[in-house]
């Protein structure tokens, strides 16, 4: 099956600094890649969709200047997270979407665990 | 508010035996999908349902799909310490683009 590999897989940091966590999809390309967030013992939720060649779209409550994300090709988005606070400490997982499938099928990546001191 | 309500949020039984868990809204949709998630990765497709009424099997694991295409179960028979994990259910928002999961269900099988 289609395989997402993600990057790096977990990362510690300081308050403060900035964080980027990269998103490639290895055997196929992918116009669409999704950003979920992940807090403990809960479901995922949607933080953003990268499109390729174009401005992401962020979900209602979720801060752009903060969470930037780039999808520079069609099998590469990067999220950044800048100045990061010990609140933005989750589980980050994202997904990309085979554009050569006829169904909306999302393939999803090993996650990246961020904990911000 | 969720559109999709998991329950149990929680579940733990002894290796054997059954369980079902389940997931309902008020909307209609045209299709659902079952994930599972294992700590420390990223969800695993297990099914897509589309037809109300629809029943899918894979092996000890079999989903239904409501009728009215507002909800759909997961049981699964004789679980294993392998079957534990988050298990979310989730549809595709056409209008948007996107994948919205439910609350997920913790399950924790004994040995």
């Amino acid at each position: 099956g289609a395989v997402v590999s993600q990057h790096p897989s977990r990362v510690i940091c300081k308050s403060g600094t900035s964080v980027k966590i990269e998103c490639r999809s290895l055997d196929f390309q992918a116009t669409t890649m999704f950003w979920y967030r992940q807090f403990p013992k809960q479901s995922l939720m949607l933080m953003a969709t990268s499109n390729e060649g174009s401005k992401a779209t962020y979900e209602q409550g979720v801060e752009k200047d903060k969470f930037l994300i780039n999808h520079a090709s069609l099998t590469l988005s990067t999220l950044t997270v800048t100045s990061a606070h010990p609140e933005d400490s989750s589980f980050y997982i994202c997904s990309a979407r085979d554009i050569g499938l006829a169904d909306p099928r999302e393939f999803f990546g090993p996650g990246t665990r961020l904990t911000v001191l | 508010t969720q559109l999709l309500e998991q329950s149990p949020q929680f579940l733990s039984i002894q290796e054997g035996e059954n369980l079902t868990v389940y997931c309902n809204s008020s909307s209609v949709f045209s299709s659902l999908q079952w994930y599972r998630q294992e700590p420390g990765e990223g969800p695993v497709l297990l099914v897509t349902v589309v037809t109300g009424g629809e029943v899918k099997k894979l092996k000890r694991l079999t989903f239904q799909f409501g009728d009215a295409r507002k909800d759909s179960s997961l049981h699964i028979t004789a679980a294993q310490p392998g079957d534990t994990g988050l298990y979310l259910c989730a549809f595709f928002k056409a209008a948007g683009n996107k994948l919205t999961f439910g609350g997920g269900t913790r399950v924790l099988v004994k040995p």
